[in-house]
């Protein structure tokens, strides 16, 4: 079993839609979990962080974690063209390392 | 952004010869970390360091080896390169050991 679990996708949704992206992690232990988005032939760019259950807004991002169901999404409103890119899911385990997951492809559609 | 450079960019090589990847910080943050990414296999971490002089093994360690003896730089080495290695190698740096922020990246390639 993977640490960290992502629908390859690609994830296709229209201009304007509410975009989902999910992530599972087996480490009931972990304690900090990231969204990085990531451009084709570009470096990871952190875009959300989220430490405590419940939801976490800034702009058109909201992270979402459950720890009791070990699973954290993220949801970006009204989807543009330029929010395609691949999105990992990155979760804390042990000595400050982050484990990553493969990646969801996000396709946004005119 | 963490004011992170990498070099070289590209590189072909080899299959045999040492190289050697730097990644440079203006952050001045304690953590730093290389990885390697490969279709299929999302990000992989090689090492990383918590400190000056204080570097320790990541998931897919064998065949490289790091230093660094500054704050702002960690160097990645490859022993003897071999196919396998091609790949992107991203630096990344965290102030705290939770966020990390990545560098642009060097593709390397062993022919």
């Amino acid at each position: 079993q993977k640490e960290v679990e992502q629908n390859s996708g690609p994830l296709s949704v229209p201009e304007g839609a509410i975009a989902s992206l999910n992530c599972t992690y087996s480490d009931r232990g972990s304690q900090s979990f990231f969204w990085y988005r990531q451009y084709s032939g570009k470096s990871p760019e952190l875009i959300m962080s989220i430490y405590s259950n419940g939801d976490k807004e800034d702009g058109r991002f909201t992270a979402q974690l459950n720890k009791a169901s070990q699973y954290v999404s993220l949801l970006i409103r009204d989807s543009q063209p330029s929010d395609s890119a691949t999105y990992l899911c990155a979760v804390t385990g042990t000595a400050s390392k982050l484990t990553f997951g493969t990646g969801t492809r996000l396709q946004v559609t005119l | 952004d963490a004011g992170i450079t990498q070099s070289p960019r590209h590189k072909v090589t080899e299959t045999g010869t040492p190289v050697t990847l730097r990644c440079h910080q203006t952050e001045n943050h304690r953590y730093m970390y290389w990885y390697r990414q490969d279709p299929g296999h999302g990000l992989r971490l090689i090492h990383y360091s918590y400190g000056v002089k204080d570097t320790d093994k990541g998931e897919v360690s064998d065949g490289y080896s790091v230093s660094r003896s500054k704050t702002e730089d960690f160097l990645l080495t490859l022993e003897s390169a071999t196919s396998s290695q091609t790949s992107v190698y991203f630096c990344a740096t965290s102030p705290t050991g939770n966020e990390q922020y990545f560098g642009p990246g060097t593709r390397l390639t062993v022919t």
